[in-house]
């Protein structure tokens, strides 16, 4: 079981926008920066958003993180089929002494 | 092309040994922190190991701590994963990502594409 807790599915017509939760504690969330990805099975993960809400160039500003205490958001507006595949946040957990990942949600452009 | 690129996974009897490597290419390997994930079936990714841009500080999930070792050689510009005493629940790909920076306790701003590590009971 993920110590970051997200939705397992979410899903959206072109166009449309959607937004992935990824809720946390003090120790992760609450005190370092939140990280997200994208994963398309059988290809290399991609950073999309970094320190809670930086988007690294080259990824269309489509996508968009957000964070308040312990809880995190990626928010993908005109949702395009290429959009579809695995969603994952990220933080450093200071008890745990490591980095935590949520489940994953997984994207279905309908 | 800045990459990573794994590779060493196979199929291994339990209690066997395994070594992954991951090779860069493209960007200054020596000046950032390395880590390997993991992404078993059905399940969310697994942080496994992370190592500091000189070698000195390594970090370990408690599920691997005494079984793996991670390492890298800044001069061949490559990651190591030393994995021991393999477990069924180690079945997973591995990934190898790179920290934005010199510490661990940044993002992974760049993945390599994983390789498959299976053991077998």
């Amino acid at each position: 079981q993920s110590v970051l807790t997200q939705p397992p599915s979410a899903s959206g017509t072109p166009g449309q926008r959607v937004t992935i939760s990824c809720s946390g504690r003090n120790s992760n969330i609450g005190t370092n920066t939140i990280s997200w990805y994208q994963h398309v099975p059988g290809t290399a993960p991609k950073l999309l958003s970094h320190t809670d809400n930086q988007r690294p160039s080259g990824v269309p500003d489509r996508f968009s993180g957000s964070k308040s205490a312990t809880s995190a958001s990626l928010a993908i507006s005109g949702l395009q089929p290429e959009d579809e595949g695995d969603y994952y946040c990220a933080a450093w957990d200071d008890s745990l002494n490591g980095w935590v990942f949520g489940g994953g949600t997984k994207l279905t452009v309908l | 092309q800045v990459q990573l690129v794994e590779s060493g996974g196979g199929v291994v009897q339990s209690g066997r040994s395994l070594r992954l490597s991951c090779r860069a290419s493209g960007l200054t390997f020596s000046r950032y922190g390395m880590h390997w994930v993991r992404l078993a079936p059905g399940q969310g990714p697994e942080w496994v190991t992370s190592i500091s841009f000189d070698g000195i500080n390594k970090y370990y999930n408690d599920s691997v701590k005494g079984r793996f070792t991670i390492s890298r050689d800044n001069s061949r510009n490559t990651l190591y994963l030393q994995m021991n005493s393999l477990r069924a629940e180690d079945t997973a790909v591995y990934f190898c990502a790179k920290s934005h920076t010199v510490t661990t306790h940044d993002y992974f701003d760049l993945w390599g594409q994983g390789t498959l590590v299976t053991v077998s009971s």
